[in-house]
């Protein structure tokens, strides 16, 4: 089955800095890549996704790249603030008609000011 | 709107209770979903209902039991819990279209589950 693994676990950025979080997945069937935020005692917050027949995506200050051929995608967050601090998780599609979405194990983001 | 709601946000239960989490969407979403997230994981998914039907089953135990009532609830029937069972319990749910894969899952807030 799909698995998909995190880098880092850990990030520490000052404020202002650029952040970047990568995955690598194993499935080649899966077709839609996620990253939800999660803040302490929240649900998971989507805020950036990507399907597999585009290369990148931009929202204001985040943006989502997906290599297909290597298997990976990468979270990029531009002009870090402290309110980006929270954990992230990637996640890909599987199962039947990739209704099913498997996680990375998270990163751990903290920008301090 | 993308709001998910999930009822209680916080449960006590022993080990010979019967309780059930609730969770309500009106985005007229087909596809829901239960995740369970332990302390410092990523959510694992239980159960996707697709048009009100069980469509996938993680190979959960039986002492948890999904019901899809509607196309806007989507219930979790707990009985005879253990402690290991103790975690924060996500609903999500996604537009399904009767053709294709289904992608955006909004999350709820979440229900955190403690069993004693």
């Amino acid at each position: 089955g799909e698995n998909v693994e995190q880098h880092p676990s850990t990030l520490s950025v000052q404020e202002g800095d650029s952040a970047v979080i990568k995955c690598t997945y194993s499935d080649s069937a899966s077709n839609y890549f996620p990253w939800y935020k999660q803040e302490l005692g929240k649900g998971p917050q989507l805020i950036i996704d990507i399907r597999s027949n585009v290369g990148e995506k931009k929202d204001q200050r985040i943006a989502v790249t997906l290599n297909k051929t290597a298997k990976h995608f990468s979270l990029h967050i531009t002009e870090t603030q402290p309110e980006d601090s929270a954990v992230y998780f990637c996640a890909a599609s599987t199962g039947q008609a990739g209704t099913a979405l498997i996680f990375g194990k998270g990163t751990t983001l903290s920008v301090s000011s | 709107d993308t709001e998910v709601t999930q009822t209680p946000k916080h449960l006590v239960m022993g080990m010979t209770n019967k309780k059930s989490l609730k969770c309500e969407q009106h985005m007229g979403h087909r596809a829901m979903y239960w995740y369970k997230q332990k302390a410092k994981k990523p959510p694992e998914l239980m159960f996707v209902y697709s048009y009100e039907k069980l469509s996938i089953n993680e190979s959960v135990p039986s002492r948890f039991s999904p019901e899809c009532p509607n196309s806007s609830l989507l219930n979790l029937h707990l009985h005879a819990l253990q402690p290991e069972d103790s975690a924060l319990y996500l609903c999500a749910s996604s537009f399904r279209p009767i053709q294709g894969p289904s992608y955006e899952q909004y999350f709820g807030p979440g229900t955190r589950l403690t069993v004693t």
